[in-house]
Parts: structure tokens; sequence; C-alpha cells
């Protein structure tokens, strides 16, 4: 059974621009989750999908937005980056909502 | 509030010896808590859970837990270190009351000393 796949794996912006990161969740599984993880601050929730509907969203400032798909892809999307954004995006999937989680390899976002 | 503390940044331990690393809890109702392992540029593997029953829980690669409900912890423990068991570890907690929502510590940096 293949795992949660996320793309792109490492990428570089400049302040200003905008990013889309991409999740393919474990097949039968309905339920992504997407989480920032930095040195300073570890994992921060930044919201969960479930059946195309967001169930919860973290502390995180608008330009932080999601949706997910029919087939329950999710795509997270980051506008106006900043500085600050650079950190590692991870995004995991759970058969149900607040089930088991299970990571993807994650996606390094550096913003220059 | 919801919350998970992993009060050591880093744990360094000799191979062979046996390992902790500790976490503490708070939560509304009875505690659903995870281990979760990363190694370098990797995601997060799950290694146990405890959701109710027998207080120690067993999971992957030799790794145990033990729920304590009066001491609000759930110290990951392995009675025989590895250098390959070096990562950094995270520990989780989700509710009842709290929409299903995970959260995680800030994670604990073991180093195994061949």
């Amino acid at each position: 059974k293949a795992g949660v796949t996320q793309t792109p794996r490492y990428l570089i912006k400049t302040r200003g621009q905008q990013v889309t990161l991409s999740c393919s969740p474990i097949s039968g599984h309905r339920s992504v989750s997407w989480y920032q993880q930095t040195p300073g601050q570890g994992l921060q929730f930044l919201f969960e999908y479930f059946s195309e509907t967001q169930r919860n969203k973290g502390n995180f400032p608008g330009r932080f937005s999601g949706r997910q798909f029919s087939n329950s892809r999710s795509e997270m999307n980051v506008s106006t980056l900043e500085l600050g954004d650079s950190a590692l995006y991870l995004c995991a999937s759970s058969f149900r909502v607040g089930g088991e989680l299970f990571f993807g390899e994650g996606s390094r976002l550096t913003v220059l | 509030a919801q919350s998970v503390a992993q009060p050591e940044d880093q744990v360094n331990v000799a191979e062979g010896n046996p390992l902790t690393v500790k976490c503490t809890y708070s939560v509304s109702g009875n505690p659903y808590l995870f281990w979760y392992v990363q190694y370098p540029n990797r995601g997060l593997q799950f290694l146990l859970k405890y959701i109710t029953g027998d207080n120690l829980v067993k999971g992957s690669y030799g790794f145990e837990a033990e729920f304590n409900k009066s001491q609000t912890s759930f110290h990951l423990k392995k009675p025989s270190a590895l250098v390959s068991d070096s990562a950094l570890y995270f520990c989780a907690v989700r509710g009842h009351y709290t929409g299903n929502q995970f959260y995680f510590g800030t994670g604990t940096s073991l180093t195994v000393i061949p």
C-alpha cells in the first residue's frame, strides 16, 4: 500500500510569491491534515480536511489556505510568502477524523 | 486547554543502556496518546499509541510506553538503546472534546552514543 505522497519535496521561493503544495493520502483515507514544522516552534497544526470539508483549523493567518478534492487529495496554498514561512510542511492522512496519523515525507519550503 | 510537554530537548544515552523519553499531557476527558519518531529530512513515523486498556503499550522497534493517569504522563522507553534509535521523538495527544485535533510536543532529540 503506497504511503502519503507529498510534492514537491523541496522548493525555493522569494518573498511575496505564493506556493501550492500537494498531498496524496493513503488509499482509502479520507482525512488529511497539514502541519508546519520549524526548529523553534515544533509541529504547528494548520488545518484538517475530511470529505472535502475543513473540519479543524489552526491559528495561522488567512494567507494559509487549503482544500481537498473528491479523491481525497489535498493542496495547501500560502500567498504573499514571508521569510518566516520557511519550514517543513507535513501532510498526514487518516482513515477518519482523529484517527491515527500517517505522515508524508514533507515539503521543505525556503523563502528568500 | 489541551497540551503536551516534553521537558527534555535532548537526551543522550549509551548504546545498550535503557532509554526513557518523557512526556506529560493535559487534556479534557480520557486521552488518546501517541509517540512518533522522525529521522533527518523525513516525515514522522508512528511508534505506538494508547487508547484504553493495559497501561503498558508495546510498539515498533522494541519501544514501549507507560501510561500513568495520576501523573498524566506517557513516557517512552526501550530496554536497550541502539545507535540507530538516534532521532527526534514526538509525543502527541488527542482528546475527546477538541474536535479530535492532535497536539504535539516540541520533540526530544535522542542521541545514542556508541
